[in-house]
């Protein structure tokens, strides 16, 4: 089954710094890759996904680019507000395992983001 | 607020208790999610439906019983739960399974003594 490694655990920034999160995954079948935001008591929202027909996607100050041949995805957040400070999660998935018409979502471990004022 | 609502958001709960947790989606989506996020562990699924048929079971311990009456509700039954089964319980909606995107509701925590 597919395998997803995030990292890196915590990431501690300045306020106006860049972030960046990277994954990486095991099933070269994959090609659906969501990032996902999770604030304190509430459940993760979607933020950006990619899909492997595409390298790179932007939208505002968070972009994700996808290397399919190394098999790993990445998260940037640029000009970072103490707002940004949450829980990021990346997840793979196939989207139509075995012709199954499902595709289970695999997320990573996820990473602690905080932005300091 | 994203569509899918939970309830109790808070539930403690002794081992020989029988409860139920209880999501509810608001979007017109056909496919519903259970997952279990623990501290310092990824999210994990355990179920999910699509169109009222249960087409994921992930090695879920029977103590955990779902059921999707319709597309817009989802239950767990829970009973003679372990303390290790404490976790936060998020449920999630898609339009469809597959490369959709699944929105989260906020979760309940559950607490087992």
């Amino acid at each position: 089954g597919e395998n997803v490694e995030q990292h890196p655990s915590t990431l501690s920034v300045q306020e106006g710094d860049s972030a960046v999160i990277k994954c990486t995954y095991s099933d070269s079948a994959s090609n659906y890759f969501p990032w996902y935001k999770q604030e304190l008591g509430k459940g993760p929202q979607l933020i950006i996904d990619i899909r492997s027909n595409v390298g790179e996607k932007k939208d505002q100050r968070i972009a994700v680019t996808l290397n399919k041949t190394a098999k790993h995805f990445s998260l940037h957040i640029t000009e970072t507000q103490p707002e940004d400070s949450a829980v990021y999660f990346c997840a793979a998935t196939d989207g139509n395992a075995g012709g199954t018409s499902y595709g289970k979502l695999t997320f990573g471990q996820g990473t602690i983001l905080t932005v300091h004022p | 607020e994203t569509g899918v609502t939970q309830t109790p958001r808070h539930l403690v709960m002794g081992m020989t208790n029988k409860k139920s947790l209880k999501c509810e989606q608001h979007l017109g989506h056909n496919a519903m999610y259970w997952y279990k996020q623990s501290a310092k562990k990824p999210l994990e699924l355990m179920f999910v439906y699509s169109l009222e048929e249960r087409v994921e079971n992930n090695s879920v311990p029977s103590r955990f019983s779902p059921e999707c009456p319709n597309s817009s509700h989802l239950f767990l039954h829970l009973h003679t739960l372990q303390p290790e089964d404490s976790a936060l319980y998020l449920c999630a909606s898609s339009l469809w399974t597959g490369l959709n995107e699944q929105f989260f509701g906020p979760g309940t925590r559950l607490t087992v003594l």
